[in-house]
């Protein structure tokens, strides 16, 4: 059975970091293009960041410069390193396979990040 | 604001057929980028509903059902259930901002 595992999410200053894990089971990271959605309280999704197969990776503008995506792939795992947050980055953060054709095919349970002082 | 625009909210009884649609433009939906929708029930994270405009995953009912025209795309739920309550969103690829793009979704409540 395919799962991605979220962790690393929590109660966070602005400006300050935070590092986001999501585990693969059953799964290849490496094999896939890889995704992070995010989700604030409420609102409607919002794509943040791709790393495809050939490890190009994307940002979306309001991230840009400030979120790093990468890939263990010994582990399995995939990473969104966070830096100079932001109030405006409070939300459920969820990794998620990108599939060529342009659609998320599975999706993890997603980790809340909040930032507040 | 959503590049994708969905109505907030739609309604139905049970056994209603609704419709929800997705406006885009011509950097988008109308490029022509495909579409995909995605159901996320209370509390849970998304799970893929249509993708490729009008193709269903391997369990999802055929009550669920998309189609796409010029720069819009809908999403048609018949003979509609009280488990169908949940956030509908839209998603497609935009060339304009080289990332992926969302409606802002719509809630379907099932009276």
């Amino acid at each position: 059975e395919v799962q991605l595992v979220e962790s690393g999410g929590g109660l966070i200053q602005p400006g300050g970091s935070l590092r986001l894990s999501c585990a693969a089971s059953g799964f290849t990271v490496s094999s896939n293009h890889m995704s992070w959605v995010r989700q604030a309280p409420g609102k409607g999704l919002e794509w943040v960041s791709v790393i495809y197969r050939d490890a190009t990776t994307y940002y979306a503008d309001s991230v840009r410069g400030r979120f790093t995506i990468s890939r263990d792939n010994s582990k399995n795992m995939l990473y969104v390193q966070m830096k100079s947050l932001r109030a405006e980055d409070t939300a459920v953060y969820y990794c998620a396979s990108y599939d060529g054709s342009g659609y998320y095919g599975r999706w993890g349970q997603g980790t809340l990040v909040t930032v507040s002082s | 604001q959503s590049v994708l625009t969905q109505p907030p909210s739609v309604s139905g009884v049970p056994g209603q057929r609704v419709t929800i649609s997705c406006t885009g433009s011509s950097s988008n939906i109308g490029a022509p980028y495909d579409v995909h929708w995605y159901q996320q029930l209370p509390g849970t994270a998304p799970k893929l509903l249509i993708y490729g405009n009008s193709n269903r995953p391997s369990g999802v009912p055929d009550r669920f059902s998309g189609s796409k025209s010029g720069t819009s795309a809908s999403l048609a739920i018949t003979g509609l259930q009280t488990e169908d309550e949940a956030d509908y969103y839209c998603q497609s690829y935009d060339s304009s901002l080289s990332g992926c793009v969302f409606g802002g979704g719509t809630k379907l409540t099932v009276l």
